[in-house]
């Protein structure tokens, strides 16, 4: 089973942040927190990753809390085309990614 | 911007045939993988894959399925005997060798989707 907890779905604004929540409270001192997103079930998509501080790339923003046990996913500027479902994944032993259920954000005009 | 790219993006065939999805991942990346997802259901792990053997499989993965890397640049999934509960979307992906501190970034191709009838 996956080590996270996301929102089944969201809503947000065109134009507006999007802010998605993730728990892992379970976290290890070693994993890496990972995102990624699926457009109409196309392939996952890459899109930034974290340990211990706050990351941004040209996609996206990462806010990891100083106790490493949630993180939240910021898009600054969310558009139609951001709609997805958006995967909040921890490492977990191996290689292997473990993909949850995500949460679905519809980004509405 | 170097990606995974499958072939077909559509495969249909008949229960009881075998079919190979192909794959080519991203040039330098070292570890190759297959999940596959049903129509509804989350992205499931199938097998992963570096220096020319199997590093991890999971419970879906068995002696119906088969992995090669028959030269340098592609990599296949072999499905022996299709069923119709195999058809779903199957993804392939790459990565970098993995880092000691567990950073594995996974890069996706588009899909191959699979309709067994």
């Amino acid at each position: 089973d996956a080590k996270t907890t996301q929102p089944p779905s969201m809503d947000c604004a065109e134009g507006r942040a999007a802010n998605l929540p993730c728990n892992h409270s379970t976290i290890s001192g070693n994993e890496y927190v990972y995102w990624y997103r699926q457009i109409h079930s196309q392939g996952p998509q890459y899109i930034i990753h974290g340990l211990k501080n706050n990351e941004t790339n040209e996609m996206a923003s990462l806010i990891i809390t100083e106790d490493r046990k949630s993180s939240t996913l910021i898009l600054p500027h969310a558009t139609l085309r951001d709609t997805a479902v958006y995967y909040c994944i921890v490492k977990e032993g191996g290689n292997k990614l473990v993909f949850g259920a995500g949460t679905i954000l519809r980004v509405k005009s | 911007e170097p990606e995974v790219t499958q072939t077909p993006s559509h495969q249909v065939t008949q229960m009881g045939q075998e079919v190979i999805l192909r794959c080519v991942p991203i040039s330098n990346h070292l570890y190759f993988y297959w999940y596959r997802q049903i129509l509804g259901q989350k992205v499931e792990f199938l097998v992963s894959f570096y220096n020319n053997e199997i590093s991890e499989k999971s419970e879906i993965f068995d002696d119906q399925f088969s992995v090669e890397r028959p030269d340098g640049s592609n990599f296949t999934l072999k499905i022996r005997s299709t069923k119709l509960e195999d058809s779903a979307m199957y993804f392939c992906a790459s990565s970098r060798r993995p880092l000691p501190g567990l950073l594995n970034i996974q890069y996706f191709g588009a899909g191959t989707r699979l309709s067994v009838l």
